[in-house]
């Protein structure tokens, strides 16, 4: 059983678009991470968290506690942003949980 | 820049052979894991490993095992592949007792078994 969700699945956007991907969980954590994996297979990580926002160029992340639920925002999108988004959750010290991740689509 | 080098990209095997992955990380790193990806399902931890020679099984440890003998590198050991273990093999790496470091992942071994 996956205990953490990603919505959508698939996203399809056109350049320059405001992307939003959304990570739902289910007990209480100790951190969030956003992953970005290549087309290669190769996975970097973007953003870990505990709360509130964190900004990286033109990639925001932002978490609420409360709710359980966590967001992804890309602004101005491009084609090189075209990549699968994965959500993990941490809920032990070693014990992550991943989502099935989100693969986007950028067309020019 | 943190480096987490898997041996092979991709690797091709038969049913019943011993099949060995490698993976080396070199910025001492306590904790170092294995994943397997697998379409719909997300990353699945096979084995994890807090120091040399510890390991700790994740979710699916059945049909694999793991060797830790220094501290850069962590081999995953299918002891007899089979078709239900063709996947991407995921290693990755992370600082400290806790688990509130980020992971460093290197670029995955795609591996089937015929």
């Amino acid at each position: 059983k996956n205990e953490v969700e990603q919505s959508p699945q698939n996203l399809t956007a056109q350049e320059g678009e405001f992307i939003t991907i959304n990570c739902s969980y289910s007990v209480g954590i100790s951190a969030l991470h956003w992953l970005q994996q290549h087309p290669g297979g190769g996975i970097v990580s973007l953003f870990m968290l505990s709360s509130g926002k964190k900004k990286h160029g033109r990639l925001i992340a932002t978490i609420n506690i409360q709710e359980k639920h966590s967001s992804l925002h890309i602004t101005a999108s491009h084609p090189r942003d075209s990549a699968v988004y994965i959500c993990a959750v941490l809920y032990n010290n070693n014990d992550m949980r991943f989502g099935a991740g989100t693969r986007l689509t950028v067309k020019p | 820049d943190v480096k987490v080098t898997q041996s092979s990209r991709y690797l091709v095997k038969r049913t019943g052979e011993k099949v060995f992955l490698e993976c080396v990380q070199d910025m001492d790193h306590e904790n170092m894991f294995w994943y397997r990806q697998d379409p719909g399902l997300g990353l699945r931890l096979i084995y994890f490993s807090y120091d040399v020679k510890m390991k700790e099984k994740g979710d699916i440890p059945e049909g694999y095992s793991v060797s830790r003998e220094k501290k850069e590198r962590f081999s995953l050991i299918l002891e007899s592949a089979s078709t239900n273990q063709t996947s991407m093999y995921l290693c990755a790496s992370g600082q400290g007792a806790g688990g509130n470091q980020p992971q460093h992942f290197g670029d995955g071994t795609r591996l089937s078994i015929l």
